[in-house]
């Protein structure tokens, strides 16, 4: 199957250490997003990238939270200094371009203890 | 873009049409109205948009009201695969736009055997 693939599935860490999160969009689809969700809520907007460059990264929540995607392709959720209030699904999703239907992941449960 | 207001949670008796209203009073008129679901411990899938003609896929029909204030996502012959969290969503579908989709509580359908 060719979806978006997120890995790890699940993840748990420590308060206070550093995560990564990582997700392979379908091939040949230039747009990628970012969402958190929480427990009884609906998906979250962090961040879009077009391309290599985050084109809209206003919902990312403060700087601890950062995104890369060197190469147009993968794309990597990165967190530091986790806090509890970080545990949530993060969902990635992409489409074949901006604005056109976006197919997303199953999402990586992060549990920070 | 717009605000959604949907009924918290429905329920729907297999084999029978499920409708799924939701009120989007302030909808401009480049806005589109999106629905997606989300089924238990995956990722949103898309089901169907539209401006303002009525539409139809293999999923479902979407019936938008002539003022655009309101629309039903109408699953003809419900099946317990589509007990879901179903989402709508308004947006301005141009290629200009970023394609981020600000996803509401949305309604949780419930089909009973």
């Amino acid at each position: 199957g060719a979806g978006v693939s997120q890995t790890p599935s699940n993840k748990v860490t420590e308060k206070g250490k550093y995560v990564e999160l990582r997700c392979d969009p379908i091939s040949g689809h230039t747009a990628l997003y970012w969402y958190r969700q929480s427990l009884g809520q609906g998906p979250e907007f962090l961040i879009y990238f077009q391309g290599t460059g985050a084109a809209d990264d206003s919902g990312l929540p403060n700087d601890r939270f950062f995104a890369v995607r060197p190469e147009g392709s993968v794309s990597t959720l990165k967190i530091q200094r986790t806090e509890r209030g970080d545990s949530a699904v993060y969902l990635c999703a992409s489409s074949l371009k901006q604005g056109a239907e976006a197919f997303f992941g199953q999402g990586t449960r992060l549990t920070v203890v | 873009d717009a605000k959604t207001t949907q009924p918290t949670s429905m329920d729907c008796a297999e084999g029978r049409a499920a409708n799924l209203p939701c009120n989007h009073s302030t909808i401009s008129g480049n806005e589109y109205v999106y629905w997606y679901r989300q089924i238990h411990s995956q990722g949103p899938q898309y089901i169907i948009h539209g401006l303002k003609n009525n539409e139809t896929n293999e999923m479902a029909s979407l019936i938008i009201t002539e003022d655009r204030k309101s629309s039903t996502l109408i699953l003809p012959h419900a099946t317990l695969r589509d007990t879901a969290v179903y989402y709508c969503i308004v947006r301005v579908a141009l290629s200009s736009n970023t394609g981020k989709l600000i996803f509401g509580q949305g309604t949780t359908l419930q089909v009973k055997p």
